[in-house]
């Protein structure tokens, strides 16, 4: 079935930077989800994409809808320790319906 | 209040065992879904219910067997127990079945099947 390719599988950075992730598929989707993963809970929704090319800002969140609809990624500015956690993209194709498919996950760890 | 919400948190069995895993929605959606995460944070969809009408079964063994009393629930019933089993279950729910549905996902259940 399709795959999600996200990148990088980790990230290990300290408070206040900047951190970037993407995802990429082979195929064309409608919608690009991010959603976070706190241990020990479910993935909670950040931000949703629905249009190609869209770019669109959750407080110190910003992900975009790539022009081909084959990728995304989420931007996080100035980073604190509580952004630690899984970060997943996920996607529905055009003739998916309302089945997600999931990227592998970003881990990121945040030191103080 | 609890949008989506699952019973067992944890759940410890043997091998061979059957159990099940409850899912409730709050939310008032149509949709609700199971999803597996694997030791690698891996998340892979199993089963999706649309008012209590099953329209997405993955290659899912037949162990495994999804039951809607209603809208709002959806149940998780597993016979014979693997090893392979253990891992963590999602439910999750959205408002349709269309691609502009977001889906909110319930706290997960931790199964260890030993």
């Amino acid at each position: 079935g399709q795959q999600l390719n996200q990148s990088p599988q980790s990230m290990f950075i300290q408070e206040g930077e900047d951190v970037s992730m993407n995802c990429t598929s082979s195929s064309i989707f409608n919608t690009w989800l991010w959603y976070k993963q706190d241990p020990g809970e479910g993935p909670v929704l950040l931000i949703a994409l629905y249009k190609a090319g869209e770019l669109t800002s959750n407080g110190r969140l910003t992900a975009q809808f790539g022009i081909t609809r084959k990728d995304s990624f989420l931007n996080i500015s100035a980073s604190i320790p509580s952004d630690v956690g899984i970060y997943f993209c996920a996607g529905q194709e055009e003739t998916s319906g309302s089945r997600l498919t999931f990227g592998e996950g970003t881990q990121l760890t945040v030191n103080p | 209040d609890t949008a989506v919400s699952q019973t067992p948190k944890y759940l410890v069995t043997q091998m061979g065992n059957d159990k099940s895993i409850k899912c409730e929605q709050n939310l008032g959606h149509d949709t609700m879904y199971w999803y597996k995460q694997d030791s690698k944070k891996f998340l892979k969809i199993m089963f999706s219910y649309n008012n209590k009408e099953l329209i997405i079964n993955e290659t899912v063994p037949n162990r495994f067997s999804p039951k809607s009393p209603d809208k709002a629930h959806l149940n998780l019933h597993i016979n014979s127990l693997e090893l392979g089993d253990s891992a963590v279950y999602f439910c999750a729910s959205s408002r349709g079945q269309g691609w502009d549905n977001e889906q909110f996902f319930g706290p997960g259940t931790r199964l260890t099947v030993l």
